[in-house]
């Protein structure tokens, strides 16, 4: 069974930072593309980043310079590290494995930033 | 990058009812188009993907069609467990992009 979960989130400052992780479990996480989809409070689904199963990264303008997405191939596990935070940063944030259209979504974790 | 429009923003319905949600690509994406549906709390959840193929285990209320830049969601029929937020997603190409969302409120 394919399972995402997340881990990490909770409270920065503005101007902190953040390390995110998703240990998946019924498939390698190096061998698909990865991506990661935040959705602040009371808003909408926004793409944040991926990472091809090549290794190529690629950013939303919202989040480049600041967000890097990795992966670790012996703990199947996929990182977004967070830098720089923004009050504008406070969301959800979902691990996704992309199936293209049937894609397998993590439950979550929550990232606030506040002073 | 690829603009999604997605409309009524809220729907209001009763159960039984036949409800259709419209979203529109800003250029071609093909048939390069997912359904989600989000509860309260909950990570999205797949409904549809290449514009009109049911994921499975969704029941066959749901349906899809459309191709190119202008697609649609179709529940037959209502039901309680269907008032949730629902989004159009292309995958085309990268960045990802969603509509802004559909919520299907009871009447």
């Amino acid at each position: 069974e394919v399972q995402l979960v997340e881990s990490g989130g909770g409270l920065s400052q503005p101007g902190g930072s953040l390390r995110l992780s998703c240990a998946a479990s019924g498939f390698t996480v190096s061998s698909n593309y990865m991506s990661w989809v935040r959705q602040a409070p009371g808003k909408g689904l926004e793409w944040i980043s991926v990472i091809y199963s090549g290794g190529n990264t690629y950013y939303a303008d919202s989040v480049q310079g600041r967000f890097t997405i990795s992966r670790d191939y012996s703990k199947n596990t996929l990182y977004l590290q967070m830098n720089s935070l923004r009050v504008e940063d406070t969301a959800v944030y979902y691990c996704v494995r992309d199936r293209a259209g049937r894609d397998n979504w993590g439950q979550g974790t929550l990232v606030t930033v506040s002073s | 990058d690829i603009q999604m429009t997605q409309s009524p923003s809220t729907l209001s319905a009763s159960v039984g009812d036949r409800v259709t949600i419209t979203c529109r690509a800003s250029q071609s994406i093909s048939s390069w188009l997912a359904w989600y549906q989000q509860k309260p709390g909950k990570a999205p959840k797949v409904l549809i993907y290449t514009a009109s193929t049911l994921e499975s285990g969704v029941p066959s209320r749901f349906s899809g069609s459309g191709s190119g830049t202008e697609f649609t969601l179709t529940i037959t029929s209502l039901q309680p467990d269907d008032f949730a937020t629902y989004y159009c997603q292309q995958y085309n190409s990268y960045p990802r992009t969603f509509g802004q969302g559909t919520k299907v409120e009871i009447k």
